[in-house]
């Protein structure tokens, strides 16, 4: 079974410029969500998507927006990067949105995003 | 607005005794409580599960505890081991499309 894969996993990005971050989810998972989480905090949700469909967003601009894929794998575009957008972005699966199967979520090591 | 809380930003445990992580929560709405393990350069890694209906859920050396009225859930781990030095965070779900993480306890088990 292959686990979440997340690329690149260092990135570099000048203020203003604009980012795509990848994500393929664990095998038999159809539903990837994206996480945001800065230094000495925890993830923050940025937005879910189901079936190729947002499903839900958290607290986040529009120019955080995002894809999935009919293969069930994801992007996360950023428009005219900020500072404070320097983080480390994590993508995760689940299989389904509810019940336990919907909630327990099989995360990627990340994408570690630096805006100069 | 930190919805789900974890007040103790680490906590040290001799192996073999145990350990008690604390998690407070906001959010009545929320009906799916979570904690995760996080290792260094890792994703975060699934560890227990409670639905909102229940009050305890075990699974080996780990139990989580909910008390809905103080909107309050706990983990413990027993016996703590020295493999289970991480960081830990407590994840809630609404609807199963709106999660949040508290800020994370690292844990140090002490051989």
């Amino acid at each position: 079974e292959t686990g979440v894969t997340q690329s690149p996993t260092h990135l570099i990005k000048t203020r203003g410029q604009q980012v795509t971050l990848r994500c393929s989810s664990q095998s038999g998972h159809n539903t990837v969500s994206w996480y945001q989480q800065a230094l000495g905090q925890g993830p923050q949700f940025i937005f879910q998507y189901y079936r190729e469909e947002e499903n839900g967003r958290g607290n986040f601009p529009p120019r955080f927006s995002g894809l999935q894929f009919p293969n069930y794998s994801s992007e996360l575009n950023v428009n005219a990067l900020e500072l404070d957008d320097s983080a480390l972005y994590l993508c995760a699966s689940s299989r389904g949105t509810s019940g336990r199967e919907g909630n327990i979520q099989y995360f990627g090591a990340g994408t570690r995003l630096s805006v100069l | 607005d930190q919805q789900v809380k974890q007040n103790s930003p680490s906590l040290s445990v001799q192996e073999g005794r145990i350990s008690i992580l604390n998690c407070d929560y906001t959010n009545s709405m929320f009906d799916y409580f979570l904690w995760y393990k996080k290792y260094p350069a890792e994703g975060p890694t699934f560890l227990i599960s409670i639905s909102s209906i229940k009050d305890k859920n075990e699974d080996g050396r780990f139990t989580v505890f909910l008390n809905k009225s103080a909107k309050h859930l706990s983990l413990h781990i027993v016996p703590s081991q020295p493999g289970d030095s991480a960081v830990y965070f407590c994840a809630a779900s609404a609807f199963g499309n709106q999660f949040y993480f508290g800020t994370g306890t690292s844990l140090t088990v002490i051989p």
